[in-house]
């Protein structure tokens, strides 16, 4: 059954360092997500992105963070200078299409630890 | 706006035994879907069911099924015979879909424990 995959799994890193966060939805979709989790915390949502451009974001996705699909397959989400509040699950998630009966289909999620 | 509310942090049930969870929503729209997701240990969200709010009929998958009852804005999860891999935590989830947004709003989640 075909799912999404999410690299790296665990990442650690430092205040102020820039960190990319890799996404592989499954193939036939073409709606893409980002949501967090921090810790103890409920699932928020980050940002939507259709036919190469976003299509919402939250009041979480500021200045420091970009998506982008750089190959058709990737999609990824960036993290320019991350904070300690950055810590936290990130989960993509991918749809066939805009429509209300779509279910998301959420990947592994990364862990990522800012120091 | 709209908001999900789960009003049990923490739920248990013994092993074979029946447990439901609740999950109360907000929202001015007609049509929408509701979702339940499970995220174990390894904290992967894994999509239990979903209900479409223009079905009457509640939905069902295996062992979980759902009462959905609209007027009361209300979506509780039922797992019958529960089994040691149901122990997770538990998210209800509510498509909005204002202007095209696809984003999922969740609750505060569940956490279930099952006893042997």
């Amino acid at each position: 059954e075909p799912e999404v995959t999410q690299t790296p799994s665990h990442q650690v890193t430092q205040m102020g360092q820039e960190v990319i966060l890799r996404c592989v939805p499954i193939s036939n979709h073409l709606y893409f997500y980002w949501y967090r989790q921090i810790l103890g915390q409920k699932v928020e949502f980050l940002v939507s992105f259709y036919n190469n451009e976003i299509s919402e974001k939250s009041e979480i996705f500021d200045d420091q963070f970009s998506v982008e699909r750089p190959d058709g397959s990737n999609f990824t989400l960036k993290i320019r200078s991350t904070k300690l509040e950055d810590s936290a699950m990130y989960f993509c998630a991918s749809s066939t299409r805009l429509a209300v009966q779509e279910t998301q289909y959420f990947g592994p999620g990364t862990r990522l630890l800012v120091l | 706006a709209q908001t999900v509310t789960q009003s049990q942090p923490e739920m248990s049930v013994q092993e074979a035994e029946t447990v439901t969870l609740s999950c109360t929503y907000d929202t001015s729209e007609s049509d929408y879907y509701l979702f339940w997701y499970k995220q174990p240990p390894s904290r992967q969200m894994i999509l239990v069911i979903r209900q479409e709010a223009y079905k009457q009929q509640n939905a069902t998958e295996n062992r979980f099924s759902v009462n959905f009852q609209k007027a009361a804005k209300s979506f509780s999860l039922k797992i019958s015979d529960s089994q040691l891999g149901d122990a997770a935590m538990y998210f209800c989830a509510y498509r909005v879909t204002q202007g095209g947004s696809e984003k999922l709003v969740f609750g505060k989640g569940t956490k279930l424990t099952v006893n042997p």
